[in-house]
């Protein structure tokens, strides 16, 4: 069975940092794309990033560039989001999701909170 | 950049049919795919690439796209759709992905 199981989300102060994991079962992670896409409380849905599959590029929404990063861990088949420099805006349910062909998401895993309090 | 825009919400009678726009610049340039998301769940695919319709999904759903304006039709709606619904294109200048803001589909 195809899966994505997020997990690393906790409540942290601004500034501070996470690292979120994404495990993938059931398929061959090394082979498909990977997306992070996050969803703050009562909004839609928005795209953060990604990495590629062999780890050598990524790329982010303007909001998180510099801030975020993601990695790729193929001998555990985890994909890694670094949170840095955490803001209150940050705040969101943050999903893993495979991307395919022309650019939509077919397996999304069930998502891991986010939460930037004072 | 790019921008999406969808009605906040949509109201359809069961056994009736339900059509949820997405308006975008040339949208149909574009493949468009669509989302449903039910109450404290993940996205799920309903629709990808404008019509083409995931293993799984109910031949009730589908999709168009045309000029500024991406369709996705839901006929003989049931209580069980409601939820709510994303569209989502590339960004081919960007390459980022951008979703539409979503449209609550409620069904009495």
């Amino acid at each position: 069975q195809e899966q994505l199981v997020e997990s690393g989300g906790g409540v942290v102060q601004p500034g501070e940092s996470l690292r979120l994991s994404c495990a993938a079962s059931g398929f061959n992670f090394r082979k498909n794309s990977l997306h992070w896409v996050r969803q703050a409380p009562g909004k839609g849905l928005e795209w953060v990033g990604r990495v590629s599959t062999d780890g050598s590029y990524e790329d982010f929404t303007d909001s998180v560039k510099g801030r975020f990063t993601s990695s790729r861990g193929d001998s555990k088949n985890t994909l890694y989001l670094r949170l840095d420099t955490l803001r209150p805006e940050d705040t969101a349910v943050y999903y893993c999701a495979r991307h395919r062909g022309s650019g939509y998401f077919d397996l999304w895993g069930r998502g891991t909170l986010v939460a930037v309090s004072s | 950049s790019y921008a999406l825009t969808q009605a906040p919400s949509v109201s359809v009678a069961p056994g009736k049919t339900a059509r949820i726009t997405c308006t975008g610049d040339h949208i149909s340039t574009k493949s468009v795919h669509w989302y449903q998301q039910k109450p404290g769940q993940a996205p799920i695919l309903v629709i990808y690439d404008d019509n083409g319709r995931p293993s799984g999904i109910p031949e009730r759903f589908s999709g168009s796209n045309s000029a500024d304006t991406a369709t996705l039709t839901i006929s003989s709606a049931e209580v069980g759709d409601e939820a709510d619904y994303f569209c989502q294109v590339v960004d081919t200048s960007s390459t980022y992905r951008i979703f539409g803001g979503g449209t609550k589909l409620t069904v009495l």
